[in-house]
């Protein structure tokens, strides 16, 4: 069964604590992607990687920090100085840009992230 | 340059109308134009794509409508059901550009009334 996977699905955060969202593919794919969504703001991009071991900050990447050490994995930590991170977490992943072909995005179920 | 702005913010349609979602762009680079529906506390999921060497097309109750000049492009949905009632999301990228990375329009809240 392929597909991109996320979890938690619900995920609580104290004031200062640095908390770890969870994306796994089994696409195959080389790039992944992480989005914000608040209402009304739409998808906005935090972080992507276009292949293991490199990524690139998006446009909303202060206070968020990414590893890609394996193709399928690619978490997302919310650190302490992320001072509003109350959202929906979405991750997608795509065939590559090396491809170059129209990038189709596939997402994962997202993750909603709570500030107690 | 690198936006695309959708509208309306919602729409409000009895079943069986055909509601029309517009996006706008600037980017004359943008060659690749997907629209994503997106359930509650759901992640987004492809509906149907354009590329801008055709003006329309259909993919069952879907459609989309594309101006290059106007650099326009519109998903309408005939037949609309309440099961249609979702929010949509356009959005446009350069997938000959060194990230093709997509840029997404704010999203529209569909309301299909039985």
């Amino acid at each position: 069964d392929g597909g991109i996977t996320q979890s938690p699905k619900y995920l609580f955060r104290k004031e200062g604590q640095n908390v770890t969202l969870s994306c796994e593919q089994n696409l195959n794919h080389d790039a992944m992607y992480w989005y914000r969504q608040d209402p009304g703001q739409g998808l906005r991009l935090i972080y992507y990687s276009q292949i293991v071991n490199d990524f690139q900050k998006g446009d909303i990447a202060e206070g968020y920090s990414v590893s890609r050490e394996k193709k399928e994995s690619f978490p997302l930590t919310v650190t302490s100085a992320q001072k509003n991170p109350t959202a929906f977490y979405l991750c997608a992943s795509s065939i590559g840009s090396l491809a170059g072909v129209g990038e189709t995005q596939y997402f994962g179920p997202g993750t909603r992230l709570l500030v107690l | 340059q690198q936006q695309v702005k959708q509208s309306p913010q919602s729409l409000i349609v009895q079943k069986g109308g055909i509601p029309i979602i517009n996006c706008a762009y600037e980017n004359t680079a943008f060659d690749y134009f997907p629209w994503y529906q997106q359930f509650p506390g759901k992640g987004p999921a492809l509906l149907i794509a354009i590329r801008p060497d055709v003006s329309e097309k259909k993919e069952g109750r879907f459609t989309i409508s594309f101006n290059k000049s106007a650099k326009q492009f519109s998903l309408h949905i005939m037949d609309s059901q309440p099961g249609d009632s979702a929010t949509y999301f356009c959005a446009a990228s350069d997938s000959g550009g060194s990230q093709g990375n997509l840029i997404f329009g704010k999203g529209t809240k569909l309301s299909v009334k039985p």
